[in-house]
């Protein structure tokens, strides 16, 4: 089955850092790119960054919200994209979601996670 | 950045009604939009992309349309799985989301 699973939310104090995981499984992770969208309770849905695949650079984007704060990494030889998020702020809480860029011809988030909840307060 | 606007931000509808959702881009992003759909407690699933092309496994009844800055999203005949949020997106550059509309039964 294809699939993504995200990883690592929880409680975090302001200033913390925390690290999220997103595992795929049943695709060819390094042939895709890939990005984070958040989702902040009973709000709408946030884009926070993307990570190209190798063939494209490797390269990353990200949100004006998070930039300088978040970084997004990735582990092909795991199928393991990272979403690591520095001085964290209240404003930060949300359900996280991975998904996958499909991007041959035209473009789109077409494989999501279920998210992960990560809670900044202290 | 490209700012996206949806409207209505919410809408009641009957089952069989034909309901149309519209998204404006700030600026021109050719046909680089595309439609998902979130039910409470769930991700978000892609219902359009390209504008107006449908994602494979997604009911006929949906269909998007628009080029460079204005967009819709026409659901035919409403059935009961389809009260949800719905929100755009672009990919022209970057990717911003619109605010959403709320579809709730009537």
């Amino acid at each position: 089955e294809v699939q993504l699973v995200e990883s690592g939310g929880g409680l975090v104090k302001p200033g913390r850092s925390l690290r999220l995981s997103c595992t795929a499984s049943g695709l060819t992770f390094g042939e895709y790119s890939m990005s984070w969208v958040r989702q902040t309770p009973g709000k709408g849905l946030e884009w926070v960054g993307f990570i190209r695949s190798k063939a494209y650079g490797g390269t990353t984007e990200y949100a004006a919200s998070v930039r300088d704060r978040f970084t997004i990494s990735r582990d092909d030889s795991k199928s393991i994209a990272y979403l690591q998020m520095n001085s964290l702020k209240t404003e930060d809480t949300a359900v996280y979601y991975c998904t996958r860029y499909y991007n041959y011809g035209y473009g789109y988030f077409d494989l999501w996670g279920r998210g992960t909840l990560v809670t900044v307060s202290s | 950045a490209i700012q996206m606007t949806q409207s209505p931000s919410s809408l009641s509808a009957s089952v069989g009604d034909r309901v149309t959702i519209t998204c404006r881009a700030s600026q021109g992003i050719r046909n680089d939009l595309g439609w998902y759909q979130q039910k409470p407690g769930k991700a978000p699933k892609l219902l359009i992309y390209a504008a107006s092309s449908l994602q494979s496994g997604v009911p006929s009844r949906f269909s998007g349309s628009g080029s460079g800055t204005d967009f819709t999203l026409t659901i035919s005949s409403l059935q009961p799985e389809d009260f949800a949020t719905y929100y755009c997106l672009q990919d022209h550059n970057l990717f911003t989301f619109g605010p959403g509309t709320k579809v709730d039964i009537k």
